[in-house]
């Protein structure tokens, strides 16, 4: 059983407009959500993070959005550059000292110029 | 960068023979991970290690096994590598200070 899904396997958006990728999870014992940009040939890595205290983390153009109540998480990146075309993979744990994550399947966003 | 090697970095291997894969850190975290990736599953965790000589199993540990004889190597064998197991392999080390994974390069292992 998938705990973390992310429903949209591609999106494709124009340069210099919103990008946002969905993510869904099932475990309410889920409490630390983290998003990982990935390019071909290379590791995943580290993009922004949210804590289930909070609703909302933003970094630059990139700000996550957690809503509880609806087990849903999304990262929002504006504006969209080229380079920001990677597989975008969600993923969550059950908080501090569980050190596990649970990752989604991955979103392939490419941003055309 | 979180100091983090993986090698080798690509093997072409048989069925049935064996292969050991490795992860060599160089900050002395304590937790490390092996991850598969593969197309429409994600990354799925293999084993982790929370301490020299201490192991335990992930999601998809079967036909896996693991060894971390000191704080800096991470080691994960396929014992009799099977077609199921042609993968990118990716190491992890948690940083302690922020709970957050960090991950090596990869290993692209084809076994024919």
């Amino acid at each position: 059983d998938q705990q973390v899904k992310q429903n949209s396997p591609s999106l494709s958006v124009q340069e210099g407009r919103i990008s946002i990728l969905n993510c869904d999870y099932t475990n309410s014992m889920f409490d630390y959500f983290l998003w990982y940009k990935k390019y071909p040939a290379e590791g995943p890595t580290f993009l922004i993070s949210i804590s289930s205290i909070k609703d909302k983390n933003e970094d630059g153009r990139f700000t996550v959005f957690l809503n509880k109540s609806a087990k849903h998480l999304s990262l929002h990146i504006v504006p969209s550059q080229p380079g920001d075309s990677a597989v975008y993979f969600c993923a969550a744990s059950e908080g501090s000292g569980t050190y596990k994550y649970i990752f989604g399947t991955g979103t392939r966003l490419k941003v055309l110029a | 960068d979180a100091g983090i090697t993986q090698s080798p970095r690509h093997k072409v291997t048989e069925t049935g023979t064996p292969v050991t894969l490795r992860c060599h850190q160089t900050e002395n975290h304590r937790y490390m991970y092996w991850y598969r990736q593969d197309p429409g599953h994600g990354l799925r965790l293999i084993h982790y290690s929370y301490g020299v000589k201490d192991t335990d199993k992930g999601e998809v540990s079967d036909g896996y096994s693991v060894s971390r004889s000191k704080t800096e190597d991470f080691l994960l064998t396929l014992e009799s590598a099977t077609s199921s197991q042609t993968s990118v392999y990716f190491c992890a080390i948690m940083h302690g200070s922020s709970d957050t994974q960090y991950f090596g390069p990869g290993t692209r292992l084809t076994v024919l």
